[in-house]
């Protein structure tokens, strides 16, 4: 079955360090990709999203994520981080056999110290 | 135009009681999925639809029931709740000819 793996379960920065969260994937086919945010007691957002062409995008409040299709990743970064940016991050996975619906990783918890 | 809904926000239900959690959504969406989402597990598919009328199990199924009356309602059953059902779940809706979903706020279920 296909799995999506994120390798960092908790991750503590200062503001203003760099962040790079780690995604990966189990599929040789043809995939969607996402990645969402859930801030502190809120419902989840889309950050970005890949589905064809350029594997760099740019996503809302200063995020960027690649699609390295060799690596079967999708990392999501941020050069500069704040405070604010203190959440739950899942990257999500749309197999296309697998009925359009997705496939999260388990998650990372970012705290960010000010 | 309101998205996706879901109803209650907050339930506690003691073991063996029964509920339904409710989703709506006015978008006209052919795909519409239940999420349950546990710590360090990220969100896990339990049924999804495609269409009113069809439904189909996910990858958590066991437990919950589900139907797809309408094309706007797609409700999630639990018969007889165990606390292993303890969680946060998530409805979302997607048009057949995207890749877009998007996700109610969620209903916090705590079972005693």
């Amino acid at each position: 079955a296909q799995s999506v793996s994120q390798h960092n379960h908790h991750v503590i920065l200062s503001e203003a360090a760099s962040l790079e969260l780690g995604c990966n994937y189990s599929y040789g086919g043809t995939v969607n990709l996402f990645w969402y945010v859930q801030y502190p007691g809120q419902h989840l957002q889309l950050l970005l999203k890949y589905f064809s062409g350029d594997p760099l995008v740019k996503g809302i409040k200063g995020f960027e994520a690649e699609f390295i299709k060799s690596k079967f990743s999708f990392n999501l970064r941020k050069p500069s981080v704040q405070w604010s940016d203190t959440a739950e991050y899942f990257c999500a996975v749309m197999f296309n056999n697998a009925g359009n619906m997705l496939t999260f990783g388990g998650g990372t918890r970012l705290m960010v110290k000010p | 135009n309101a998205g996706v809904t879901q109803t209650p926000k907050f339930q506690v239900l003691k073991t063996g009681q029964s509920m339904t959690l409710q989703c709506a959504q006015d978008m006209n969406h052919e795909y519409m999925s239940w999420y349950r989402q546990d710590p360090g597990m990220g969100l896990r598919l339990i049924h999804y639809s495609v269409g009113a009328g069809i439904t189909d199990q996910g990858e958590v199924p066991n437990g919950y029931n589900v139907s797809r009356s309408t094309t706007e309602d797609f409700p999630l059953r639990l018969l007889s709740a165990a606390p292993s059902q303890t969680s946060v779940y998530f409805c979302a809706s997607k048009d057949s000819g995207s890749n877009m979903q998007y996700f109610g706020p969620g209903t916090r279920l705590t079972v005693l």
